[in-house]
């Protein structure tokens, strides 16, 4: 499975945007990049995934560099509500497929 | 819309003891998982189900079995109950063949509080 590393902790002021970021190194090339968050104790909510083009929803943007080492999560508008954990989560259909692995997040603290 | 519901919401046992949780899938999702995670800890899986045949494995006692059944929804079952089981048990589901990822987004549960004493 490609490793993924996070950053532990970081604020953002309420409203403006939360940019987090996902170092996946060792991606391989039909592994997908998932994004959920995980508000205290609540089950954890899928945001976005993608493959390698960037993605938008009505929650967030994925912006994948090219060589797709790399990804970041971006929460146009923050509110006190982004308040959670942030698991960047890298999937591919031969290895953990079935599963999602939950490494060491990002706590991400909106702050009036 | 529907979500994955989990029952009960909150459960204690004693030591030794078994203890069945229900999970409810979202309607027309035909995939099931199961994590459990510790006080502090991020969320681990256990295992999968997809069309009710296991799909998937991970780090689960062999005292845990689950199974889906006909209707899509799944038990895990728990025995010998030991302190260190007491944690946060989610339930997620998805649509779909798990390894279709362009597709495969899992919902999750609330959750499942399981208190050994």
């Amino acid at each position: 499975d490609a490793k993924t590393t996070q950053p532990p902790s970081m604020d953002c002021a309420e409203g403006r945007a939360a940019n987090l970021p996902c170092n996946h190194s060792t991606i391989s090339g039909n592994e997908y990049v998932y994004w959920y968050r995980q508000i205290h104790s609540q089950g954890p909510q899928y945001i976005i995934h993608g493959l390698k083009n960037n993605e938008t929803n009505e929650m967030a943007s994925l912006i994948i560099t090219e060589d797709r080492k790399s990804s970041t999560l971006i929460l146009p508008h923050a509110t006190l509500r982004d308040t959670a954990v942030y698991y960047c989560i890298v999937r591919g259909p031969n290895t953990n497929a079935g599963k999602s692995t939950f490494g060491d997040g990002t706590t991400l603290t909106v702050k009036p | 819309a529907a979500g994955v519901i989990q029952s009960p919401r909150h459960l204690i046992k004693e030591k030794r003891e078994t203890a069945t949780l229900k999970c409810y899938p979202i309607p027309r999702h035909d995939t099931v998982y199961w994590y459990q995670q510790g006080p502090g800890q991020d969320p681990q899986f256990l295992i999968s189900f997809y069309e009710k045949m296991q799909s998937d494995k991970g780090s689960i006692p062999d005292r845990f079995s689950a199974q889906q059944f006909s209707d899509y929804h799944s038990e895990l079952n728990m025995s010998s109950l030991e302190l260190g089981d007491s944690a946060l048990y989610f339930c997620a589901s998805s649509s779909g063949q798990p390894r279709d990822l362009a597709k495969n987004i899992q919902y999750f549960g609330a959750g499942t509080r399981l208190s050994v004493l």
